[in-house]
């Protein structure tokens, strides 16, 4: 069954330090998303991702983030300069679209900031 | 801002019992309406999903939406231990590209 893979599973970067949280969506799927999850709180969106531009973007994705979809596969977040509350879990998920707008998530990358 | 509310929990159910999940959202014009389980320490899992006024089943799962009142359930009927998770509620709009999470409602269903 097509699944959305993510690499690393776990991140630790020190403070300041650039990252790179790489997904490969699943093959069909036209819509890419981020969400974060800091521990013990909600699913956050951060980003989506159509027709390679960003299409939506929450309050949270600033200047300090950015998403690029390198090559026919991949779809990348970038996170500059990380803080310590960077620290959580971040989920990128795909979705079919074209009226097929159900989500399915990758299994995580866990950044730790220290 | 769109809003999506859950009740926090524990629900505790007794095994074999009906879960009744509920989820109330502010914008309205939202069109998509989803619930993901997610197990401790990892991804969300989509279960259901509905996009039209009344129930949707599926196999022990129904989805409940009214858009008048801006509610979305779930119940879970003969619930198993393995059922015991987070349940989020995910709200998006025509396009699906801001879909928001609820803080989600914990679930303990006991043997």
């Amino acid at each position: 069954e097509p699944e959305v893979t993510q690499t690393p599973s776990h991140q630790v970067t020190q403070m300041g330090q650039e990252v790179i949280l790489r997904c490969v969506p699943i093959s069909n799927h036209l819509y890419f998303y981020w969400y974060r999850q800091i521990l013990g709180q909600k699913v956050e969106f951060l980003v989506s991702f159509y027709n390679n531009e960003i299409s939506e973007k929450s309050e949270i994705f600033d200047d300090q983030f950015s998403v690029e979809r390198p090559d026919g596969s991949n779809f990348t977040l970038k996170i500059r300069s990380t803080k310590l509350e960077d620290s959580a879990m971040y989920f990128c998920a795909s979705s079919l679209g074209d009226g097929n707008t159900e989500a399915f998530f990758g299994q995580g990358t866990r950044l730790t900031v220290v | 801002q769109k809003e999506v509310e859950q009740n926090s929990g524990p629900l505790s159910v007794p095994e074999g019992a009906i879960a009744s999940l509920n989820c109330t959202y502010s914008d309205r014009g939202s069109q998509s309406f989803f619930w993901y389980r997610q197990y401790s320490g990892k991804s969300p899992e989509l279960i259901m999903f509905i996009y039209s006024n009344g129930d949707k089943e599926d196999g022990r799962f129904t989805a409940q939406l009214n858009k008048a009142s801006q509610y979305v359930s779930l119940l879970i009927r003969d619930s198993q231990p393995s059922d015991s998770a987070t349940y989020l509620c995910a709200v998006s709009n025509y396009n699906n590209n801001d879909m928001r999470f609820g803080a989600g409602t914990r679930l303990t269903v006991k043997p």
